[in-house]
């Protein structure tokens, strides 16, 4: 089967660095993303991970380590609208490729 | 990013009748489609995958003749919550994916069901 850790909750001020990470385990891993959830509505994707190292995307960067089965997404600059469940998901190949969440972390941001 | 649109946003139904969501992809073909459910404060739960023209594979624990999923074309899923009861209430979100773009999954905006 699959599992995914992840901290429940986390909380930080404006303009502050935040990490969040997730452990993994799966059988056909096929790559680690992370998503964006405010209440009520649908996850965004914010990034993909396949290969070892770091992806940066603006304030968002991820990364990932196999070996590990480790990964984490940091957040720079926080703002007020990141204030939002963040989750990591891991593809399986082994399972149709469907896409597994973790249990999610809360981000307060604080003024 | 594709669009992914899921109908209806919300709906009150009575105990012991069925609803029915629908999830369209609208700019890609979908070949295979997910269905979760989230409750409050809590994870997507994965309920089910569909792939084009066959039968949805459902995850353990997810009874299949009260959760009927159709996957009929590369555009449309519909999810089906037959005899609904009040525990049925919750948010349910179907995401788009295609073989060749299996790095991002596409999700409809979730349908809010209320059982009363």
């Amino acid at each position: 089967g699959q599992s995914l850790e992840q901290p429940s909750e986390v909380t930080a001020v404006e303009g502050a660095i935040v990490q969040i990470n997730c452990t993994y385990q799966t059988s056909g891993f096929y790559g680690l993303s992370w998503y964006q959830q405010h209440d009520g509505g649908a996850p965004t994707f914010l990034s993909y991970n396949a290969l070892d190292g770091l992806e940066e995307t603006g304030r968002f960067s991820s990364f990932l380590s196999r070996s590990d089965s480790y990964g984490y997404l940091l957040l720079q600059e926080l703002q007020m609208k990141d204030s939002a469940s963040y989750f990591c998901a891991v593809r399986d190949r082994d399972s149709s490729y469907k896409l597994i969440f973790g249990s999610g972390t809360r981000l307060l941001v604080r003024p | 990013g594709a669009v992914v649109s899921q109908h209806p946003s919300r709906v009150i139904c009575k105990s012991g009748t069925s609803v029915k969501i629908e999830c369209r992809s609208l700019d890609f073909q979908a070949t295979t489609m997910f269905w979760y459910r989230q409750f409050p404060k809590q994870s997507l739960m994965l309920m089910a995958t569909s792939n084009e023209g066959s039968k949805a594979t459902y995850e353990q624990g997810v009874e299949k003749d009260k959760f009927l999923i159709n996957h009929a074309s590369l555009t449309l899923s519909t999810l089906t919550v037959t005899s609904a009861h009040p525990e049925d209430s919750s948010f349910y979100i179907c995401s788009a994916a295609n073989r060749a773009r299996f790095t991002e999954a596409f999700f409809g905006q979730g349908t809010r069901l209320t059982v009363v």
